[in-house]
């Protein structure tokens, strides 16, 4: 079945330190590919987003994302963690079962350390 | 107007009460969508809707009833509902259902308490 991995349910960083969060994709054709973000008791809002054009992808909050074909991947990267970065991050694929669905990830908890 | 508005923020009802939670974009959208989310885990599709007509129902017991009056808004209806169905409620919104790109634009969601 096609799905989305994304390695890690809990990634925890210092203040500062490099944030990476891992997302796999299984298809045989190149989907769209979306990083969303998720604060306690919010809603999501997108971080950025993969349509074919750059493979690296640059979002907001200072994140970037860099598709690998390759390597079926598409990783989520910030140089410096902020404290306000502690949130649920879901890595999301559409194109995959048709155009009426979004196929999440099971999330990544991030945790920012003073 | 780039938000997707879900009203009440906060519901608590009982098992025979019937509520109605209720969605509202303006960016122009065609597609609206209903998620379920528990604690720690990803939303769950539950309706799209396209051109207000629709389109997928993932199997979701009939004790939710969603309705589209309008291009605009989305509702669903609750009646009967069960304590395990307590959680976070998105909705969600995108340009419309062609090709295979869809960004959708999430609601801040409805807290849903069944008691």
């Amino acid at each position: 079945a096609q799905s989305v991995t994304q390695l890690g349910s809990h990634v925890s960083v210092s203040e500062g330190a490099l944030v990476l969060l891992r997302c796999n994709y299984s298809s045989s054709v190149p989907p769209y590919l979306f990083w969303y973000v998720q604060y306690p008791n919010q809603g999501l809002q997108l971080l950025l987003k993969y349509t074919s054009a750059a493979t690296l992808v640059k979002g907001i909050n200072g994140f970037e994302a860099e598709f690998k074909k390759s390597e079926t991947s598409f990783h989520l990267t910030k140089p410096s963690a902020h404290m306000s970065d502690a949130a649920e991050y879901f890595c999301a694929v559409s194109g995959l079962q048709g155009a009426q669905k979004l196929v999440f990830g099971q999330g990544t908890r991030l945790t920012i350390n003073p | 107007d780039t938000e997707v508005t879900q009203t009440p923020k906060h519901l608590v009802m009982g098992m025979t009460n019937k509520k109605s939670l209720k969605c509202e974009q303006h960016m122009g959208h065609r597609a609206m969508y209903w998620y379920k989310q528990k604690a720690k885990k990803p939303p769950e599709l539950m309706f799209v809707y396209s051109y207000e007509k629709l389109s997928i129902n993932e199997s979701v017991p009939s004790r939710f009833s969603p309705e589209c009056p309008n291009s605009s808004l989305l509702n669903l209806h609750l009646h009967a509902l069960q304590p395990e169905d307590s959680a976070l409620y998105l909705c969600a919104s995108s340009q419309d259902l062609s090709g295979n790109y869809n960004e959708q634009f999430f609601g801040p969601g409805t807290r849903l308490t069944v008691l």
